[in-house]
């Protein structure tokens, strides 16, 4: 079946630099897309979410850009910090069913 | 605001027993998911309620798995008999009516032996 994957399993960044997690989806249907972040012990957490009529979305140090060209998500972290640290899901939704596909995570992890 | 509580956090049983969790969604949210999540995967969806209404119960290994929301607000998801392949984080999720960001709870750790 169709379904959100990710490139990289672990992305290690220096406090202070700027992290890139991606994600590719499959589903050409999917119109709407959420980034997550789950910490150890805890459920996930929103991030930020886009909508497929747009290309970038911005949040407080979050950027999430898709290019539905290539069904290919990002979420860009600017200046990471040691709180980043853990694993980032992305989502997709397809139509109003409400039902979310979930990608493998990528761990980010934040040197000092 | 609270956000969605689920309980117990932690729970450990030896295989053939019977386990529940138990789910609060935020408070005006109608639409109620459990998830369960393998270790090192991202969740999948057991079921969907809308209202008190299971809309999608697709994914629901329904010969030992069953759900309920009696009154549309609380949750309890059942295993009976649990198996060992059905140790993972059992994941609560609610969505306000119309909008599709879903907010989780922490999660019940469920360790079958």
């Amino acid at each position: 079946g169709e379904s959100v994957g990710l490139h990289l399993p672990t992305l290690s960044v220096q406090e202070g630099d700027n992290s890139i997690i991606n994600c590719a989806y499959s589903n050409s249907a999917s119109d709407y897309f959420i980034w997550y972040k789950q910490e150890s012990g805890k459920g996930p957490q929103f991030i930020i979410d886009i909508r497929s009529n747009m290309d970038k979305r911005q949040g407080q140090r979050v950027t999430v850009l898709l290019n539905k060209t290539v069904k290919h998500l990002s979420l860009q972290i600017a200046a990471t910090q040691p709180g980043d640290s853990a694993v980032y899901f992305c989502a997709e939704n397809t139509g109003t069913a409400s039902k979310l596909t979930f990608g493998t995570g990528t761990r980010l992890q934040v040197t000092l | 605001e609270a956000g969605v509580v689920q309980s117990p956090r932690y729970k450990i049983i030896e295989k053939k027993q019977p386990v529940a969790f138990w789910c609060n969604p935020i408070s005006g949210h109608n639409t109620l998911y459990w998830y369960r999540q393998n270790l090192g995967q991202g969740p999948e969806l057991l079921i969907r309620y809308e209202n008190e209404e299971a809309v999608d119960d697709s994914q629901l290994p329904k010969d030992r798995f069953s759900a309920e929301r009696l009154k549309g607000v609380d949750s309890t998801l059942k295993i009976q008999p649990a198996e060992l392949g059905d140790s993972a984080v059992y994941l609560c999720a609610s969505s306000q009516g119309g909008r599709r960001e879903q907010f989780f709870g922490p999660g019940t750790r469920l360790t079958v032996l």
